[in-house]
């Protein structure tokens, strides 16, 4: 298995322009998960699927941000329009997780660093 | 507060030492407890969990839990320079993962 992909794995953009992160997990997962990881902040969950419907999205910072999964083979994560502040590198992750497990083990992909100018 | 406290470091160690890495919790309610490994320029990846207190290990690695303390630790025997590598603490009762935020440590070959 490829393990979870994500493009582009560089982004540099203006403030203010949209940006649009991509995310492939691993076939069979049923769970996927947006992070971002800064040096002030560490590692912070933004949104959380689950057969495809977000669960959980109390992390996302704004409503400049959002992000869909219309099925289960892809997602993506949208700022618009992007700050500075956003700068960061944003993972997403997968797990084989079903409602009566504890979702411990999530692979995570090789990120995407976003920098906004 | 946050929920899963880690000293950052940096942590540099001569080859064939021994890393002692350490994190806190403040959740006592908290179930499992996960180390990650992450290598610069790439994602977290599961290094070892647990669910109860007292020792696990794997190889060269043995993780600890202190429930009593709210205690969690990560030991490293002979380490090598391929150890080098960021090393987060996390919990979770859940879906959600607490991250800490991360030792960074340096094996000198």
């Amino acid at each position: 298995d490829a393990g979870v992909i994500q493009s582009p794995r560089h982004e540099v953009t203006e403030m203010g322009q949209e940006v649009t992160l991509r995310c492939k997990p691993i076939s069979g997962h049923n769970s996927l998960f947006w992070y971002r990881q800064t040096m002030m902040r560490g590692l912070e969950l933004l949104i959380y699927f689950n057969n495809n419907v977000p669960i959980d999205d109390s992390g996302m910072p704004e409503d400049r941000f959002s992000a869909k999964m219309p099925n289960a083979s892809f997602s993506t994560l949208k700022i618009q329009p992007s700050e500075p502040r956003d700068s960061a590198v944003y993972f997403c992750a997968s797990s084989l997780d079903l409602y009566d497990r504890i979702s411990y083990e999530q692979y995570f992909g090789p990120g995407t660093r976003l920098t906004v100018t | 507060q946050k929920e899963v406290e880690q000293d950052p470091g940096p942590l540099s160690v001569p080859e064939g030492a021994i890393v002692s890495l350490n994190c806190t919790y403040s959740n006592s309610a908290f179930q499992y407890f996960m180390w990650y490994r992450q290598y610069s320029r790439k994602g977290p990846e599961l290094l070892m969990y647990t669910y109860s207190s007292g020792n696990k290990e794997d190889g060269r690695f043995t993780a600890q839990v202190d429930k009593s303390s709210k205690y969690i630790s990560l030991f490293i025997r002979d380490s090598q320079p391929s150890d080098s590598a960021t090393y987060l603490c996390a919990r979770t009762n859940d879906y959600k993962l607490s991250f800490g935020a991360g030792t960074t440590v340096t094996v000198r070959a």
